[in-house]
């Protein structure tokens, strides 16, 4: 079956450390997605990528980074230029940008410790 | 850019009874409006969508309604059951866009 993974779900980093979270799909969508969610802020957009080799700063992108060298995967390295990195990180994908829907993975949740 | 409200942040309900969720846009470009169920500890997982040229959906016991000129839709679940306890978010986009943005989400309890 098709789908998006995350890995780790839950990933304890200390204060100063980088950490990278894995995404990766076998849906052959063009387009990939880092989100982050807060209790009561919804959503809010890290980066994207509309196609391999390229990606763009979402709302929120200070202190993370991103590569898309390959279509299936978009790995997000949480940097500790991230002040407050304590949240709940989704990885979505979709056939492209505008109005194709989403297809999320089950998220990671990272802890600074 | 766009704004998306979401209201009411929380929803309880008999099971049995109806619930609905409300949301409004500030973008009049914005043409595509998907719906997410969040299970706890889970991803997001599209449950309808609706598109500018249509005013309303149905799926079963969901539907999406449209309106706009008053730039707002709507999420309608009618025979609540405890499995529809979850976070629901809705979203907007524009054709040409890069993104949804999301509302803050309503978190809907179905008391048996």
């Amino acid at each position: 079956d098709g789908g998006i993974t995350q890995s780790p779900k839950y990933l304890f980093r200390k204060e100063g450390q980088n950490v990278t979270l894995s995404c990766e799909q076998n849906l052959n969508h063009d387009a990939m997605y880092w989100y982050r969610q807060d209790p009561g802020q919804g959503l809010r957009l890290i980066y994207y990528s509309q196609i391999v080799n390229d990606f763009q700063k979402g709302d929120i992108a200070e202190g993370y980074s991103v590569s898309r060298e390959k279509k299936e995967s978009f790995p997000l390295t949480v940097t500790s230029a991230q002040k407050n990195p304590t949240a709940f990180y989704l990885c979505a994908s979709s056939k492209g940008t505008g109005n194709y829907g989403y297809t999320f993975g089950s998220g990671t949740r990272l802890t600074v410790v | 850019g766009e704004n998306v409200e979401q209201h009411p942040s929380t929803l309880s309900v008999q099971e049995g009874d109806s619930a609905v969720i409300k949301c409004t846009y500030s973008d009049s470009a914005s043409n595509y409006f998907p719906w997410y169920k969040q299970e706890l500890g889970k991803g997001p997982q599209l449950i309808i969508d609706i598109r500018s040229n249509v005013g309303e959906k149905k799926d079963q016991r969901i539907a999406v309604t449209l309106n706009k000129t008053a730039k707002h839709f709507s999420l309608h679940i009618t025979e609540t059951q405890p499995e529809d306890s979850a976070v629901y978010f809705c979203a907007a986009s524009i054709w040409t866009g890069n993104q949804f943005y999301f509302g803050t989400g309503t978190s809907l309890t179905v008391i048996p």
